[in-house]
């Protein structure tokens, strides 16, 4: 079936760094990988949809030069979290289509934590 | 803004008995309604998309029921095992292929 390599798994970081999440799509084209934070005890919040060699499309309230995505191939999305702050600290995960009528995918997310 | 509800948030069930829970939604403009299936450290996994109202979908010991026109969703798990211990989480897809996602079902057997 199809697989979203996410990576890394884990992070700890120094507030003012920047941070880059991978997810590749292994045996499929994503023609859209959306990306999702997770604060504890809430939901998968959408951040960005991204859709292959397009600017990505934030969600309202997402800063988009904080939340940099990168979407350049077909199998591989970026998400780079840039001067993290520990406010930043939380899951990240993405889902990628194939298309309108394809599933979701999802990577296995990854915990960020910035101190 | 679009809510989608689950309850109850969390759950713990004896091995062997049956259990189910609830995802609600605003039942206007209804496209489609995805369950996943979410352990720990992996990646959630799709179970089932419904799409029409009265959808009954079945996989293995686990079935969902669809009401668009109530707005809820029911997962029901029969003779539950350790290994249904997961978060499960029904999403609606809204404009463009967004899924908006419920807090999820924290489901824990018990030996």
């Amino acid at each position: 079936g199809a697989v979203v390599s996410q990576h890394p798994s884990r992070v700890i970081c120094k507030s003012g760094t920047s941070v880059k999440i991978e997810c590749r799509s292994l045996d499929f084209q994503a023609t859209t990988m959306f990306w999702y934070r997770q604060f504890p005890k809430k939901s998968l919040m959408l951040m960005a949809t991204s859709n292959e060699g397009s600017k990505a499309t934030y969600e309202q309230g997402v800063e988009k030069d904080k939340f940099l995505i990168n979407h350049a191939s077909l199998t591989l999305s970026t998400l780079t979290v840039t001067s993290a702050h520990p406010e930043d600290s939380s899951f990240y995960i993405c889902s990628a289509t194939d298309g309108p009528l394809g599933g979701y995918t999802f990577g296995s997310g990854t915990r960020l934590t910035v101190v | 803004i679009l809510n989608v509800e689950q309850s109850p948030q969390s759950l713990h069930v004896q091995e062997g008995d049956s259990t189910n829970f609830t995802c609600s939604f605003p039942s206007s403009n209804f496209y489609a309604l995805h369950w996943y299936r979410w352990e720990t450290a992996k990646s959630p996994e799709a179970l089932f998309v419904m799409t029409l109202n009265g959808d009954e979908k079945k996989k293995g010991r686990i079935s969902a029921t669809l009401n668009t026109k109530e707005g809820y969703s029911y997962l029901y798990i029969k003779g539950s095992q350790p290994e249904d211990s997961a978060t499960y989480l029904c999403a609606l897809i809204q404009g463009a292929q967004k899924l908006v996602f419920g807090q999820g079902t924290r489901l824990t057997i018990n030996p």
